[in-house]
């Protein structure tokens, strides 16, 4: 069954460093997401991406975060200067054009130090 | 503001009954409303979406159902079993505005019995 992936498991990284979190979604899937999950609290949205451009954002999502499909496959977050605040699961989904029943890949889980 | 509550943080039950969860929103006129299950350290997995203009809807020993009047979703899991214990999420997205984010409750964790 197809499904979500998402590289690495767990990164660590020093407070003001760049990430770059790695999804890739269901092959014939249009619509990409990333959700973030902080430690005991809710799924929250971030961003959702169609036809190579940003379709939607949250508050979350100021000018450290941005995402790219940098080929056919890969689907990337990019958090500029990270800081502590950022430390928590981050979840790629994707889902096809007819519906919304979306697809989570396993999540990154971050630290930030 | 919008908000979605989930009824409990935690609902214990013994194998073999029915569990009932239950999902309210307010200032919120969802498209759709879907429940998914997050194990922990896992992604959320969908299982079941509903629209608004359906009341039920079934999925082997799972059924929600969706009253758009009094905004709440209650999802039933039948003849309940050890491995259905997992946080259950509702989640909702306005779909038809174009908008596809879902917004997610806070969870209910389900821990059946033996």
């Amino acid at each position: 069954e197809p499904e979500v992936t998402q590289t690495p498991s767990h990164q660590v990284t020093q407070m003001g460093q760049e990430v770059i979190l790695r999804c890739v979604p269901i092959s014939n899937h249009l619509y990409f997401y990333w959700y973030r999950q902080i430690l005991g609290q809710k799924v929250e949205f971030l961003v959702s991406f169609y036809n190579n451009e940003i379709s939607e954002k949250s508050e979350i999502f100021d000018d450290q975060f941005s995402v790219e499909r940098p080929d056919g496959s890969n689907f990337t977050l990019k958090i500029r200067s990270t800081k502590l605040e950022d430390s928590a699961m981050y979840f790629c989904a994707s889902s096809e054009p007819g519906n919304n029943e979306q697809f989570f890949g396993p999540g990154t889980r971050l630290t930030v130090l | 503001s919008q908000k979605i509550e989930q009824n409990s943080e935690a609902l214990n039950i013994q194998e073999g009954k029915t569990a009932t969860l239950t999902c309210n929103y307010t200032n919120y006129s969802p498209a759709y409303l879907q429940w998914y299950r997050q194990d922990p350290g896992r992604g959320p997995v969908f299982l079941l979406l509903i629209r608004e203009n359906e009341k039920e809807k079934r999925k082997e020993r799972l059924k929600v159902t969706f009253d758009t009047t009094l905004k709440q979703s209650l999802f039933h899991i039948t003849a309940s079993q050890p491995a259905d214990s997992a946080t259950y999420l509702c989640a909702l997205d306005t779909m038809d505005t174009g908008r596809r984010a879902l917004t997610f409750g806070s969870g209910t964790r389900l821990q059946v019995q033996p």
